[in-house]
C-alpha cells in the first residue's frame, strides 16, 4: 500500500492564480480530509469528505473548493490564490471519524 | 465551543530525562483522545490512542498517555528521552456532536533534546 499520497511537495503560485492540490488513497477509507498548517496554529480543517459525493466544509473552508468523485481521490482546489494561503497542507484518511487519520507527506505552498 | 490546549509550545529536555508535553482538553463527555508526532518535513503518525476502557495507553518509541477524567487531561510521557525523539507532538480530541464527531488540535509543543 502507498497509504495517502500528496503532489505535488512544492509549489509557488503568484497572487490570483488557481490550482489543484491532489491527495489520493489506496486504503478504502471513506473519510478524507484536508488541513493547513501554520506555525503555533496547529491543524485547521479546510474541508472533509464522508465518503465519494460527499463533501462539507471545515474550519478554514473559504477559497478553497473540494470535489468527491471516487473513494481513493480527493482534489483540493485553490480558486484565486492569495499570499494569507502560503501554508503547508496535508492530506489525511481515515476509516472512520473517530478512527487514527493516516496522513500524506504534504504540500508546501508559497503564494507571492 | 470545544478546545484542546497544550501547554508550552517548545519543551526541552536533557537526553535521558522523562518526558511530560502536557494536554487538557473542554468537555464534559469522554470524547476519543490521540496524540500524533510530527518528525521534521514529514505529515503525522499516530503514537497512541484512548477510545475505551484502559485509561494508560502505551504507544510507539515507549511513549505512553493516561486519561484523567476528573482534571480533563491527556498528559504524554516517556521515561527517558531519545535524541530521536526531537520532532513536534499533537494533541486531539474527538469530541461527539450529536450523532456526528468531531476532531480538535491542539496548536502542538516541539520536542527539543539535549545531548
Amino acid at each position: 500500500n502507498a497509504g495517502v499520497t500528496q503532489t505535488p511537495k512544492f509549489q509557488v503560485l503568484k497572487t490570483g492564480q488557481s490550482m489543484t492540490l491532489q491527495c489520493a488513497q489506496d486504503m478504502n477509507h471513506e473519510y478524507m480530509s484536508w488541513y493547513r498548517q501554520d506555525p503555533g496554529m496547529g491543524l485547521r480543517l479546510i474541508h472533509y469528505s464522508v465518503g465519494a459525493g460527499i463533501t462539507d466544509q471545515g474550519e478554514v473552508p473559504n477559497g478553497y473548493n473540494v470535489s468527491r468523485s471516487t473513494t481513493e481521490d480527493f482534489p483540493l482546489r485553490l480558486l484565486s490564490a492569495a499570499p494569507s494561503q502560503t501554508s503547508v497542507y496535508f492530506c489525511a484518511s481515515s476509516p472512520g471519524r473517530i478512527n487514527e487519520q493516516f496522513f500524506g507527506p504534504g504540500t508546501r505552498l508559497t503564494v507571492l | 465551543a470545544q478546545s484542546v490546549t497544550q501547554l508550552g509550545s517548545h519543551v526541552s529536555v536533557s537526553e535521558g530525562a522523562l518526558v511530560l508535553l502536557r494536554c487538557n482538553y473542554s468537555s464534559s463527555v469522554p470524547p476519543y483522545l490521540f496524540w500524533y508526532v510530527q518528525y521534521p518535513n514529514q505529515g503525522l503518525q499516530l503514537l497512541l490512542k484512548y477510545t475505551t476502557g484502559a485509561t494508560l495507553v502505551k504507544g510507539i518509541n515507549g511513549f505512553e498517555a493516561e486519561f484523567k477524567k476528573s482534571e480533563t487531561s491527556f498528559h504524554l510521557t516517556k521515561p527517558s528521552a531519545h535524541m530521536s525523539d526531537a520532532a513536534e507532538y499533537f494533541c486531539a480530541v474527538s469530541f461527539s456532536r450529536g450523532s456526528n464527531y468531531q476532531l480538535i488540535w491542539g496548536a502542538g509543543t516541539k520536542l527539543i533534546i539535549k545531548p
